[in-house]
């Protein structure tokens, strides 16, 4: 079966700090990966997106994410938290039918 | 209107009622999705249409009855609901012939079932 995990359902990090969500997959999970983020009260907006062109994907916001097969691992990195990153992250995988993970709700503080 | 628009955006309804939830997609996709969100609870996938023809029912209560009339338009219709069905109801759409199978998501519907 499918699986998407995400480990940490909090991060908190200081604003300025590096940011690291952590997502792994089962290696039945087809080769389309990506990450969404939602605000509160929103749907799920799309940040980046991995198909296989290049192994380290850049998204919007400063957000970036590295695809690691030996790992089965993808995950989303910032090198600067901002206040307005606080919100929640879902990792999803799969291909015409997205698994997706729990969640992971990042927490910046000043 | 651009992505994918979701109508209403709020709705409380009491168990013996009957409301429908409209999407409407503006991407030029073929494939549209229903999704449930509860508090502190994975995303749940409900219902998924392929041009149109329903290809996924994930074991959901028949209080709930989809409607995709076609490729643009996805409807949830609402009948008898309980408590528990109180969520975020959120559509989202994808292309899947040719495409990289990313799905975009509208707002959502925040249902509450008194």
């Amino acid at each position: 079966a499918q699986s998407v995990t995400q480990l940490g359902s909090h991060v908190s990090v200081s604003e300025g700090a590096l940011v690291l969500l952590r997502c792994n997959y089962s290696s039945s999970v087809p080769p389309y990966l990506f990450w969404y983020v939602q605000y509160p009260n929103q749907g799920l907006q799309l940040l980046l997106k991995y198909t296989s062109a290049a192994t380290l994907v850049k998204g919007i916001n400063g957000f970036e994410a590295e695809f690691k097969k030996s790992e089965t691992s993808f995950h989303l990195t910032k090198p600067s938290a901002h206040m307005s990153d606080a919100a929640e992250y879902f990792c999803a995988g799969g291909g015409n039918k997205l698994t997706f993970g729990t969640g992971t709700q990042l927490k910046v503080e000043l | 209107e651009t992505g994918v628009t979701q109508t209403p955006r709020h709705l409380v309804m009491g168990m013996t009622n009957k409301k429908s939830l409209k999407c409407e997609q503006h991407l030029g996709h073929n494939a549209m999705y229903w999704y449930k969100q509860s508090a502190k609870k994975p995303l749940e996938l409900m219902f998924v249409y392929n041009f149109k023809e329903q290809t996924e029912n994930n074991s959901v209560p028949s209080r709930f009855s989809p409607e995709c009339p076609n490729s643009s338009h996805l409807f949830l219709h609402l009948h008898t609901l309980q408590p528990e069905d109180s969520a975020l109801y959120l559509c989202a759409s994808s292309q899947d012939r040719g495409g990289t199978y990313e799905q975009y998501f509208g707002p959502g519907t925040r249902l509450t079932v008194t």
